[in-house]
């Protein structure tokens, strides 16, 4: 069985701090990862992608991804209470079709 | 990114009725997928549906409950059939862009499903 691993939280943060969530994922040949938002009540909004090992930026947001370690993580920062959402990993499958897998994503609550 | 429509976006039903749940994107693209996501839980993938054959079910999931139409490159339907309250759940489409399989994936704002 193929699995994404994060921790569920709640990762608290101060506003202004810098948040950081961590994807563990278990298929070795996996070689796209991407980083979904939801918040309560919405559908999950794709905030990054990464396919190199290394960091990419985005604004606030930087990807970092180690597939020797077979980890993946997530920084925000600046971090503001819009930010306050559930962070979802998801790693595209080595099977055919490029269908995700999800974590069970990380609640991030962002306190003023 | 392509733009991914759902419809209905929220529907109470009864017990042992079906609902088609419709998903248009704005653009063609090759393959599209459909997710349950029961509450509090992740997303777990049902199917996947490309256009001209038949849709791909993931383990769980089987035709006869939740059977998939893709007419066309722009459109799937995703059928949930007898329900019953275990049912009650978010379903969501999703499509990459083109026909590129290693583009992301975008979701449509879901389909909020409550049994009675």
């Amino acid at each position: 069985q193929k699995e994404v691993e994060q921790n569920s939280g709640p990762l608290s943060v101060p506003e202004g701090a810098i948040a950081s969530l961590n994807c563990t994922y278990s298929d070795r040949g996996s070689q796209s990862f991407f980083w979904y938002r939801q918040y309560s009540g919405k559908s999950p909004e794709l905030i990054m992608f990464i396919y190199s090992n290394g960091d990419k930026e985005d604004g606030r947001f930087t990807a970092q991804l180690n597939k020797a370690s077979q980890y993946v993580s997530l920084l925000i920062r600046d971090s503001q209470p819009s930010d306050s959402a559930t962070y979802l990993c998801a790693v595209r499958s080595t099977d055919s079709w490029g269908k995700l897998q999800f974590g069970a994503g990380t609640q991030v609550v962002v306190t003023p | 990114s392509a733009v991914i429509s759902q419809k209905p976006s929220r529907d109470i039903c009864q017990r042992g009725t079906s609902l088609t749940i419709q998903c248009q994107v704005d653009s063609q693209v090759t393959m599209m997928f459909w997710y349950r996501q029961q509450p509090g839980q992740s997303l777990t993938l049902i199917a996947t549906a490309n256009q001209g054959s038949e849709a791909t079910y993931e383990s769980g999931f089987v035709i006869d409950k939740f059977p998939i139409s893709r007419p066309n490159l722009t459109f799937s339907t995703l059928t949930v059939s007898n329900m019953s309250p275990e049912d009650s759940s978010i379903y969501l489409c999703s499509a990459g862009q083109g026909s590129d399989s290693n583009q992301p994936q975008h979701f449509g704002d879901g389909t909020r499903l409550s049994i009675l």
